[in-house]
């Protein structure tokens, strides 16, 4: 299995800007999760969505961001307009839910590494 | 609501030594405990989980024991090597997600 795959790796772009994030979860999970990094504010659960639907997106920083799923086996999150303060690591991370909470293991990607100059 | 607290780092410690980490947390209900690390340059992975109280997980010679009267999970490992050097993060479960503590940066010198 490849894991979770996460374009591109990096990414450089200018304030204004418009930004989208890539994610193929691990084929026959059914969560997908997306996460931001930073020094600052540690590990942040900025959406997740269960069978391709958007179960709690709470996390969400302001309306500039926005998170799809159009199938199981794609997601995007998308800046636009980008701003200096989005610069971090986003993680894309899958799980199988076999059953309500606890006990599902959540893989995650290499990470997007973004740069909004 | 649910929460995760680990004690910051960084924690700086030589080759061999004895290492713990401490965690503690809150939460409502019983919740499942994991250790992830993370390497440089890579996202996190599953290092260690326990799913009740008083039960011990255990990888790679690091080990954590659910302790619900105290309500932690402390990291150990009885002698670090320099490819320990990494992130460890403790967290919890909450429904169908996992909550994440602030993590803490590990240096293992030679």
């Amino acid at each position: 299995d490849a894991g979770v795959i996460q374009s591109p790796r990096h990414e450089v772009t200018e304030m204004g800007q418009e930004v989208t994030l890539r994610c193929k979860p691990i084929s026959g999970h059914n969560s997908l999760f997306w996460y931001r990094q930073t020094m600052m504010r540690g590990l942040e659960l900025l959406i997740y969505f269960n069978n391709n639907v958007p179960i709690d997106d709470s996390g969400m920083p302001e309306d500039r961001f926005s998170a799809k799923m159009p199938n199981a086996s794609f997601s995007t999150l998308k800046i636009q307009p980008s701003e200096p303060r989005d610069s971090a690591v986003y993680f894309c991370a899958s799980s199988l839910a076999v059953r309500q909470g606890p006990y599902n293991e959540q893989f995650f990607g290499p990470g997007t590494r973004l740069t909004v100059l | 609501g649910d929460s995760v607290t680990q004690m910051e780092g960084p924690v700086t410690l030589s080759e061999e030594a004895f290492l713990t980490i401490n965690c503690t947390y809150t939460a409502t209900g019983y919740p499942s405990l994991f250790w992830y690390v993370q390497y440089p340059g890579e996202g996190l992975q599953l290092l260690l989980k326990a799913t009740k109280a008083d039960d011990k997980g255990s990888n790679k010679g690091f080990e954590a024991t659910y302790r619900k009267e105290t309500t932690s999970f402390h990291l150990e490992k009885g002698s670090v090597q320099v490819s320990d050097s990494a992130v460890y993060f403790c967290a919890l479960s909450d429904d169908d997600k996992i909550i994440f503590g602030k993590g803490t940066r590990l240096h293992i010198l030679p």
